[in-house]
């Protein structure tokens, strides 16, 4: 079945610089991808998603990529503020259009 | 409502009892699924109901875990004999359609001692 690996599992950045998370998976049949923000104790919440048939997509600070031929993906988000600090979720539908998550991203911004 | 709602936001019970959680999902939407997840773990797929139909149950850990959704809006989870390894939030969220945006309810965090 679907595999949707996470990296990495901590980062830390400056205020003001860009964060890059990074997925992998493993159906080449996969064709959506969320991305979810969840706070401490909060319920996950979409913050971009892409499908097979773009590149790319941006939202104001945040942009996802898409490399169907190496079958990953990943989130950058620009200009980081404190707000930005939470646990970050990817993830992919697999074969049976069942969306499988990664392990998600904990992502520290520093002052 | 505006979202999705669950309820308990926390259940704590003893080992062998049985427990059932709630779902009330965004009014319209058709596909709605229940999510396991533990502390440190991205959300885990137990079962999606398209309508009152369980779509795809294939997530659910054994036979102890069973939901229902007969009027095609509020579902609920039902775990008999609970066990501590039970222990973890219950996501429930919900779509349009199928897997379209989901979004998430705020969970309800169980503890079986």
């Amino acid at each position: 079945g679907e595999n949707v690996e996470q990296h990495p599992s901590t980062l830390s950045v400056q205020e003001g610089d860009s964060a890059v998370i990074k997925c992998t998976y493993s159906d080449s049949a996969s064709n959506y991808f969320p991305w979810y923000k969840q706070e401490l104790g909060k319920r996950p919440q979409l913050i971009i998603d892409i499908r097979s048939n773009v590149g790319e997509k941006k939202d104001q600070r945040i942009a996802v990529t898409l490399n169907k031929t190496a079958k990953h993906f990943s989130l950058h988000i620009t200009e980081t503020q404190p707000e930005d600090s939470a646990v970050y979720f990817c993830a992919a539908t697999n074969r049976d259009d069942k969306i499988i998550f990664g392990k998600g991203t904990r992502l520290h911004i520093l002052p | 409502g505006a979202g999705v709602s669950q309820t308990p936001s926390n259940k704590v019970t003893e080992k062998g009892k049985y427990v059932e959680l709630r779902c009330d999902p965004i009014s319209g939407h058709t596909a709605l699924y229940w999510y396991r997840q533990s502390l440190g773990q991205g959300p885990e797929f137990l079962i999606y109901f398209q309508g009152t139909g369980a779509a795809d149950d294939s997530g659910l850990p054994n036979d102890r875990f069973f939901a229902v959704r007969p009027e095609g809006s509020v579902s609920t989870l039902k775990i008999q004999r609970t066990e501590r390894g039970d222990s973890a939030v219950y996501l429930c969220a919900s779509s349009l359609i199928r897997w379209e945006t989901q979004y998430f309810g705020p969970g309800t965090r169980l503890l079986v001692l």
